[in-house]
Order: structure tokens, then C-alpha cells, then sequence
């Protein structure tokens, strides 16, 4: 089984619905992170958590909120979804003690908004 | 402002070559810099980890180094084949506490 696992793997949807995509992880690490990823560019950060407690702003976060319901669960949702959000999303954990902060990521999720 | 840049974009060679990617990165103060591997429609795989104290990392046919003075990594890929064509990406972490800083990448073929 995949260490790191996101759902949806693909999504349609329209401007301005509601979208959440969801990340699981059984790597027990405490640091879990989304990205996205636009053609031509680097990944760009949009939310960190540390742990279930903390929540951080990336590089990208406006329009995107998250939720880290549990070490082990950390969602990303687009309250209102419009069109140059359309990207490869990634989801990515980490643990500071254990693997010196390496990143592990899920396999992603294309969406895109019409 | 650190920032992460690879060149060239993109890179064809035949079966069998070695080769070197390259990564440079503005501000020296780093904590880490990982190497990934992408495929097409599947996540990012780390190669290789590379701590601020130390100077390369190796795993298999693939050899990172880096030099934090000139701002520089590389990525070494002995005996190229078939499979290793993917994209590379570098990604550069300033301290223990922050996120990936990433280059764009380097599209990687190798041809039969």
C-alpha cells in the first residue's frame, strides 16, 4: 500500500464550487504539506502543519484553506473554485527526527476548473 | 530571496551515457537539498537527501553533490537507460523549520 495517498486522483469541476481533496498518510510523520505544480514552474507551497495543532500559510494560500483533522489526515479545499487553479496538486509528509526532514509525496491530483 | 534554478529545461542523450544535472541556488544558507524524480502522472520520488553539512550522497548509479559555497548542486546518472527518463527536480530547504524551495526542473530523455 502507497505510503502517502490522495483522493480524488483527477477532477472536473466549475467555477465556484466547493472542492476538497484529501491526504492520507501511514508514515507516522508529523509534518504534511499541499503543493501545487503549474507547467514550467517549481512546486509552490500552499499550506504546511507541523502537527495537528498548527496550521501555516505557504507561498500560495489565498483562495485555498486546509484542515489537519488528525496526524494522519490533512485536507485542502477551494471554497470557490475558479480557473487558474486548474494544476497538479500534491500532497508531501515529513518528519524532522526520523529522515532529517525528507519529503515523501502522494501520487497528486489533477483538477481542473471549467 | 533563495532561489532554484536548473538547467537546461530539458536534455535527450543515448542509452548509456553519463550525465550531469545541474541545480543552483542563490543563498547558500541552506539546511537540506533533496533531489525527486518525476513520471508522468505519478507523484514526486525523493532520490536523494543531502544535509548542509555534508558534501555528496550516493544510491545506486546516482550521485549528488553540493557545494554550498558556489551555490550548486549536481546530480550524477551513471550509465544512463531507458527508465531514467523523467523529470528531476531540486528542491532547497534554508532551515529546519520551512518549506521546499523548488527549480522548475530538467525533462529528462534518454533514448534507446
Amino acid at each position: 500500500d502507497a505510503d502517502v495517498t490522495q483522493t480524488p486522483r483527477n477532477r472536473i469541476t466549475k467555477t465556484g464550487k466547493r472542492i476538497m481533496l484529501e491526504c492520507s498518510q501511514t508514515k507516522g510523520h508529523d509534518r504534511m504539506y499541499w503543493y501545487r505544480q503549474d507547467p514550467g514552474l517549481g512546486l509552490r507551497l500552499i499550506y504546511y502543519s507541523f502537527d495537528v495543532k498548527d496550521i501555516n500559510k505557504g507561498e500560495i494560500s489565498d483562495g485555498y484553506s486546509v484542515s489537519r483533522q488528525a496526524q494522519a489526515k490533512f485536507s485542502l479545499s477551494l471554497e470557490s473554485a475558479i480557473p487558474n487553479q486548474t494544476a497538479l496538486y500534491f500532497c508531501a509528509t515529513s518528519d524532522l527526527l526520523g529522515s532529517g526532514d525528507e519529503q515523501f509525496f502522494g501520487p497528486g491530483t489533477r483538477l481542473t476548473v471549467l | 530571496k533563495q532561489e532554484v534554478t536548473q538547467i537546461p529545461a530539458a536534455l535527450s542523450v543515448p542509452e548509456g551515457e553519463n550525465l550531469v544535472l545541474n541545480c543552483s541556488f542563490t543563498d547558500s544558507a541552506i539546511y537540506n537539498l533533496q533531489w525527486f524524480r518525476q513520471d508522468p502522472g505519478k507523484g514526486l520520488t525523493s532520490l536523494l537527501l543531502i544535509q548542509s553539512s555534508q558534501r555528496e550522497q550516493t544510491s545506486g548509479r546516482l550521485n549528488a553533490s553540493l557545494d554550498k559555497s558556489s551555490g550548486r548542486s549536481t546530480l550524477y546518472i551513471a550509465a544512463s537507460q531507458p527508465g531514467d527518463s523523467a523529470t528531476y527536480l531540486c528542491a532547497v530547504s534554508p532551515d529546519s523549520n520551512y518549506q521546499l524551495i523548488w527549480g522548475a526542473g530538467t525533462k529528462l530523455i534518454i533514448k534507446p
